[in-house]
């Protein structure tokens, strides 16, 4: 199955500083790549998603980022606020095969400090 | 409320009692994931239906965990003579065959503790 790395687990930053979150995975024919935010006692949500033909996308504060050569994507967000705060997951479908099951990283705690 | 619901929110039971959870997708979408999450930990796959067709199964899952979704609606994960390491959130998210873009929209998931 997909082999799939969340880095770091925890990351502690200052309201207004910048963010940035790395997964790498293991499949060279995946070609989605989500990253869902997960708060406190709540449900994961899809926050921003990019495909293997786009190298960044952007959605105000929130960027996602990708190499495909070196199979790693990455989360940045920027002018960080106490909102922030929660665990972020990246997660990898298999790029061949019959199946559409994601892969998630094992998560980021992200503590935006005001 | 038209997102993933799950029922109960949380659990309780004794060691070897069977427990189960419902889980109801978004209405329009064919598939349905069952995941586990401890804490500290990413979601972990158990399961997943396309409609009323159980695809794939976790290596992971055991013989004690049972999943059905008998009209391609709904969705029931058993846990018959629980463990306490089956002690976890339960959560289903369902998504709409999109090809390679597969949103899943969680459900708030099914807090269980086997004491």
């Amino acid at each position: 199955g997909e082999n799939v790395e969340q880095h770091p687990s925890t990351l502690s930053v200052q309201e207004g500083d910048s963010a940035v979150i790395k997964c790498t995975y293991s499949d060279s024919a995946s070609n989605y790549f989500p990253w869902y935010k997960q708060e406190l006692g709540k449900r994961p949500q899809l926050i921003i998603d990019i495909r293997s033909n786009v190298g960044e996308k952007k959605d105000q504060r929130i960027a996602v980022t990708l190499n495909k050569t070196a199979k790693h994507f990455s989360l940045h967000i920027t002018e960080t606020q106490p909102e922030d705060s929660a665990v972020y997951f990246c997660a990898v479908p298999p790029g061949r095969g019959g199946s559409y099951i994601p892969t998630f990283g094992r998560g980021t705690s992200l503590i935006v400090h005001p | 409320d038209t997102g993933v619901s799950q029922d109960p929110r949380h659990k309780i039971t004794k060691r070897g009692q069977n427990v189960t959870f419902r889980c109801d997708p978004i209405s329009e979408h064919n598939r349905l994931y069952w995941y586990r999450q401890t804490l500290g930990q990413g979601p972990e796959f158990l399961t997943y239906f396309q409609n009323e067709a159980q695809l794939e199964k976790s290596r992971l899952l055991s013989d004690r965990f049972s999943a059905e979704r008998p009209k391609g609606s709904f969705s029931t994960l058993e846990i018959q003579r629980t463990e306490q390491g089956d002690s976890a959130m339960y959560l289903c998210a369902s998504s709409q065959d999109r090809g390679i873009d597969e949103k899943l929209f969680f459900g708030s998931g099914t807090q269980l503790s086997v004491l």
